[in-house]
């Protein structure tokens, strides 16, 4: 069964230091990955998605995500972090044999410290 | 357009009561998906419904919980028989069609069983 992994529930980081939110997935087979926030007491916002198309991807807010099949991995960065920014980030990924379902990880919380 | 609405928003609930929660799609959306959130942990799928028929209830527990999606009207998520582990954020999320296009979610049912 795919699964994904995002290594560290806290992130936290200074205003305007870059952010880096980790996430592996285990797939033979790439699939769809998908990154989304969510705002304290919101559901969830789509920040960007791979379709196997570029390998970096490029989402809202100044996000960005690199695909990379090498290390499984499809790591979360913004080169400047906002206050605005601080929330709980999940990756998720769509399997290929069931493309509706999104397998989510455990998510990380974001803090940015003034 | 409005987005996908849900509610009750919170839902307090003891032992035993039932918890019928209600999601409204996004207007031309035919496609609607159920997860769950328990505390401190990712999203988990439950079900995958379209109008009238359901695609996939392999995330449903097996007993006391159910969902519909009527011809007419909201898609309901019922959970009889109401237990403590139970309490957690129900999130339901739309699509235009199925495959790799993206969820729209809803702000989400906070449940609490006392």
């Amino acid at each position: 069964a795919q699964s994904v992994t995002q290594l560290g529930s806290h992130v936290s980081v200074s205003e305007g230091a870059l952010v880096l939110l980790r996430c592996n997935y285990s797939s033979s087979v790439p699939p769809y990955l998908f990154w989304y926030v969510q705002y304290p007491n919101q559901g969830l916002q789509l920040l960007l998605k791979y379709t196997s198309a570029a390998t970096l991807v490029k989402g809202i807010n100044g996000f960005e995500a690199e695909f990379k099949k090498s290390e499984t991995s499809f790591h979360l960065t913004k080169p400047s972090a906002h206050m605005s920014d601080a929330a709980e980030y999940f990756c998720a990924v769509s399997p290929m044999d069931s493309s509706y379902k999104l397998i989510f990880g455990s998510g990380t919380r974001l803090l940015v410290r003034p | 357009n409005a987005g996908v609405m849900q509610n009750p928003r919170h839902l307090v609930r003891r032992r035993g009561q039932e918890a019928r929660l209600r999601c409204s799609p996004m207007k031309g959306h035919s496609h609607v998906y159920w997860y769950r959130q328990l505390p401190e942990e990712g999203l988990k799928f439950m079900v995958y419904l379209q109008k009238e028929n359901i695609i996939d209830e392999s995330g449903m527990p097996k007993e006391r919980f159910s969902a519909e999606f009527p011809k007419e009207g909201p898609s309901i998520l019922r959970i009889q028989q109401v237990v403590r582990g139970d309490s957690a954020a129900y999130f339901c999320a739309s699509s235009l069609r199925e495959g790799y296009y993206e969820q729209y979610f809803g702000p989400g049912t906070r449940l609490t069983v006392t």
